[in-house]
């Protein structure tokens, strides 16, 4: 089993700050991806990264894919409230079977507060 | 956006009834997924679909069916329903030859 760590789980920063979430796993990844969640809704993907040490960039946020495949971090450079969400991380994996799945991390509750 | 719609969107039923919920795709991407989301559990997958009639197993699969007779359905069905599925269901959807996957809104189950 294939598991990814985020954290923090819960953040409540002022608006303005940047912000770091991390994904970590011991499991080297085909590819990372990373879903912005409201209540409510479903999951909305906001990028993918494929290559070690790829850097994406997306407005004020940075997403980062590690050396080793095993690992990302999202950065969110002068926070807005409408930042306000659940993210969740994602590691795609080749299966053995008919279909490459995703093992998804737990997410990081993220509030901006005014 | 795949256009991927669930229903019903939300479902109040009562233990041991049967359930099905329903994911409809208008983008004819070839493999569709069941997920739950359940606090401190994150996003757990149900079943998968790879094409037409084949299907298979994930993480969760127990006390679950699926079906996909058209590429654009995919059908879970809950054969009793008991309080441990109590929870939000949602659909995804995926190219074949692209990680990304596409959710839908979810259904918010709830079994008494």
């Amino acid at each position: 089993t294939q598991l990814l760590e985020q954290s923090p789980q819960f953040l409540s920063i002022q608006e303005g700050e940047n912000l770091t979430v991390y994904c970590n796993s011991s499991s080297v990844f085909s590819s990372l991806q990373w879903y912005r969640q409201e209540p409510g809704e479903g999951p909305v993907l906001l990028v993918t990264v494929v290559t070690g040490g790829e850097v994406k960039k997306l407005k004020r946020l940075t997403f980062q894919f590690g050396d080793a495949r095993k690992d990302s971090s999202l950065h969110i450079t002068a926070a807005q409230t409408g930042d306000t969400g659940l993210y969740l991380c994602a590691g795609g994996y080749k299966s053995g079977g008919g279909a490459d799945g995703l093992t998804f991390g737990k997410g990081t509750h993220l509030i901006i507060q005014p | 956006d795949a256009g991927i719609t669930q229903s019903p969107r939300h479902k109040v039923t009562e233990t041991g009834t049967p359930v099905t919920l329903r994911c409809h795709q208008t983008e004819n991407h070839r493999y569709m997924y069941w997920y739950r989301q359940d606090p401190g559990h994150g996003l757990r997958l149900i079943h998968y679909s790879y094409g037409v009639k084949d299907t298979d197993k994930g993480e969760v699969s127990d006390g679950y069916s699926v079906s996909r007779s058209k590429t654009e359905d995919f059908l879970l069905t809950l054969e009793s329903a008991t309080s441990s599925q109590t929870s939000v269901y949602f659909c995804a959807t995926r190219v074949s030859g692209l990680p990304e996957q596409y959710f839908g809104p979810g259904t918010r189950l709830t079994v008494t």
